[in-house]
């Protein structure tokens, strides 16, 4: 069964401190892998998007990694902002069909204090 | 900013009554899509469309139904709305033929059903 499982499920950090979020997937055959923003209330904006041959991959104080070997992705983001508050999604997208059916973490709600 | 339009943001409806989403993109994409998200939980696929007069049912079971009449409107109707309809729903849209293609969201639609 394609599955992708987020950890942890919510954390919360201050501001200015690092922090890395975890997405483990069982999509097959597998595609590419997207990191989504949802500000809460709102519709998710992609962050990054890695294929299969991407080890890593930043965007700004974002910086995503992969181990198609592992299935494994990890979002780093590095001095925080209270703007960074909000749920981020893993996407992973497979290769078995013309759709390009994308399968949903449950995201980490993410909180930075001041 | 991505080009893709809900309205309307928020609806509070009584049982019973006929309701319809709207969802409108200028980016000229094929493919559009309907997911309803609950507090907390992942999205989940309940329609989608490669073009006009093509619908397909997602993966999750919706009593609601869809039309793609033109390229840039794929409205979501609930003939009967109850209770348990209520949850936020997501348009998105994605170029066909880019299996790796960024899906673009709108901002959802927030539906309580009393």
């Amino acid at each position: 069964k394609n599955q992708v499982e987020q950890s942890p499920q919510s954390l919360i950090i201050l501001e200015g401190k690092n922090c890395t979020l975890q997405c483990n997937y069982t999509v097959s055959p597998f595609s590419n892998l997207r990191w989504y923003k949802q500000d809460t209330g709102r519709g998710p904006v992609s962050l990054t998007i890695m294929t299969f041959s991407e080890n890593t991959k930043s965007n700004g104080r974002y910086t995503a990694t992969l181990d198609a070997d592992t299935k494994q992705s990890s979002l780093h983001i590095t001095a925080s902002q209270l703007s960074d508050s909000a749920s981020y999604i893993c996407v992973v997208s497979d290769r078995g069909s013309t759709l390009g059916r994308l399968y949903f973490g449950r995201g980490t709600q993410l909180t930075v204090w001041p | 900013e991505a080009d893709i339009y809900q309205t309307p943001r928020y609806l509070v409806i009584g049982t019973g009554k006929k309701i319809t989403l709207e969802c409108s993109q200028t980016m000229g994409h094929d493919k559009m899509y309907w997911y309803q998200q609950d507090p907390g939980m992942e999205l989940h696929l309940i329609h989608y469309s490669y073009g006009v007069n093509s619908t397909e049912k997602g993966d999750l079971s919706s009593e609601s139904t869809v039309s793609r009449i033109r390229t840039e409107h794929f409205p979501l109707t609930l003939e009967s709305a109850r209770p348990s309809h209520t949850s936020q729903y997501l348009c998105a849209s994605s170029a066909i033929g880019s299996v790796d293609g960024e899906a673009f969201f709108g901002q959802g639609t927030r539906l309580t059903v009393v």
